[in-house]
């Protein structure tokens, strides 16, 4: 049984530039978590997701940040226009309704913002 | 608002050595605990939870037992072996939102 699947697993690009991260969770889990990791900061909710529905996006940094799940099997993170600060590991994280807390995490996609 | 506390590291031990990690909490009323791994290069993988009182989380040789009465959940290990090298996390949910409050992660190294 497939994991979650995070696309791309490496991303470097230039300030200002559109950065988009992928993340398809595991088949039948209803949430869907993103997270930033950063060595000064640690592990931080983003926003999460349940149904497809954004539920709570209050770690979402700013403006620049936004995300969306269009369907049950597929979700984005958008940030637009980086900036250095932005640079960290990214992981998308699902969870299934009956086992909610438990939650299972993607592989990451590290970003650096030139 | 909930927060965890866990013990700074890296941890550096040799092969077979006792582990401990400790870990507190702040919360109201009664959260679930979980420890999480982070292996290098990869995402965190959940090791063990505990979600009530005096409950024991147990996986692959790891222990932590859910203390209300000091709030905490301390990860140990009898003997660790080099493949044990990873980054630990403790964390908390509580309440119905389901979302996981993680402490810093402490970086354990095994060597041989």
């Amino acid at each position: 049984d497939a994991g979650v699947i995070q696309s791309p697993r490496h991303e470097v690009t230039e300030m200002g530039q559109e950065v988009t991260l992928r993340c398809k969770p595991i088949s039948g889990h209803d949430y869907l978590f993103w997270y930033r990791q950063t060595m000064m900061r640690g592990l931080e909710l983003l926003i999460y997701f349940n149904n497809n529905v954004p539920i709570d996006d209050s770690g979402m940094p700013e403006d620049r940040f936004s995300a969306k799940m269009p369907n049950a099997s597929f979700s984005t993170l958008k940030i637009q226009p980086s900036e250095p600060r932005d640079s960290a590991v990214y992981f998308c994280a699902s969870s299934p309704f009956e086992r909610q807390e438990t939650q299972y995490f993607g592989p990451g996609t590290r970003l650096l913002v030139l | 608002g909930n927060s965890v506390t866990q013990m700074e590291g890296p941890v550096t031990l040799s092969e077979e050595a006792f582990l401990t990690i400790n870990c507190t909490y702040t919360a109201t009323g009664y959260p679930s605990l979980f420890w999480y791994v982070q292996y290098p290069g990869e995402g965190l993988q959940l090791l063990l939870k505990a979600t009530k009182a005096d409950d024991k989380g147990s996986n692959k040789g790891f222990e932590a037992t859910y203390r209300k009465e000091t709030t905490s959940f301390h990860l140990e290990k009898g003997s660790v072996q080099v493949s044990d090298s990873a980054v630990y996390f403790c964390a908390l949910s509580y309440g119905s939102n389901y979302k996981l409050t993680f402490g810093k992660g402490t970086l354990l190294t095994v060597n041989p």
